[in-house]
């Protein structure tokens, strides 16, 4: 079946261009995550959707950073004036919200961002 | 507060030896453990989880994991390593509830590499 999708796969960007960043959860999942990647480190945790309510942005790194899901599906993660500090993979992922599988959460490929 | 350590960046192991990826972990309470390996170009997958049912868990692909609460380790092994198992592997805590609601962050370690020579 279809999993989590993101777009673009690739973005390069010059400093201080607003980027955009799209999520296709898998249909039916309630929760949706965003993760920030470094190169050579594991993901961390930007914000947390469930439904179309932002219940969590504690991980957002700063105010240029900006979330949205605004139908309960898909999701856009959008940066201002980007930095070269905000260059990595930015990973969505989407789980069910029941009992038994509010663990696992489903991940999309990335969006790999380059700031020059 | 939650961490995960993994002990080594980088494992290499030649094709049919076995295969031990190490991690420790700190919780406050009964954590949730899983292993994800994230092959290039592709999504994280998820190896294995363990949520306070068996102490030695089974995942894919022949790989498995016990969690030993005394140490508070949960290292990831494989009695035989193939080709196709090089990639990157991530030890992954689950404590932190969100919000009110019962979804749990995901907390990662830094990865371990692990490179299968012919």
């Amino acid at each position: 079946g279809a999993g989590v999708s993101q777009s673009p796969r690739y973005k390069v960007a010059k400093r201080g261009q607003d980027v955009a960043l799209r999520c296709d959860p898998i249909s039916g999942h309630v929760s949706l995550f965003w993760y920030q990647q470094a190169l050579g480190q594991g993901p961390e945790f930007l914000t947390y959707f469930q439904n179309e309510a932002q219940l969590d942005k504690s991980g957002l790194p700063s105010d240029r950073f900006f979330a949205e899901r605004p139908e309960g599906s898909v999701s856009t993660l959008k940066i201002q004036r980007t930095q070269q500090e905000d260059s990595a993979v930015y990973l969505c992922a989407s789980s069910l919200l029941d009992r038994i599988s509010t663990y696992e959460q489903y991940f999309g490929p990335g969006t790999r961002l380059t700031v020059t | 507060a939650q961490s995960v350590t993994q002990l080594d960046s980088h494992v290499s192991v030649s094709e049919g030896t076995p295969v031990l990826l190490r991690c420790n972990y700190s919780s406050s309470y009964s954590p949730s453990l899983f292993w994800y390996v994230q092959h290039p170009n592709k999504g994280l997958q998820l190896l294995l989880k363990y949520t306070s049912a068996a102490t030695l868990v089974k995942g894919i692909n022949g790989f498995e994991a016990e969690f030993k609460k005394s140490e508070t380790s949960f290292h990831l092994t494989k009695p035989s390593a193939h080709m196709s198992d090089a990639a990157e592997y991530f030890c992954v805590v689950s404590e932190r509830r969100i919000s009110s609601g019962s979804a749990r962050q995901l907390t990662f370690g830094s990865g371990t590499q692990l490179t299968v020579l012919p």
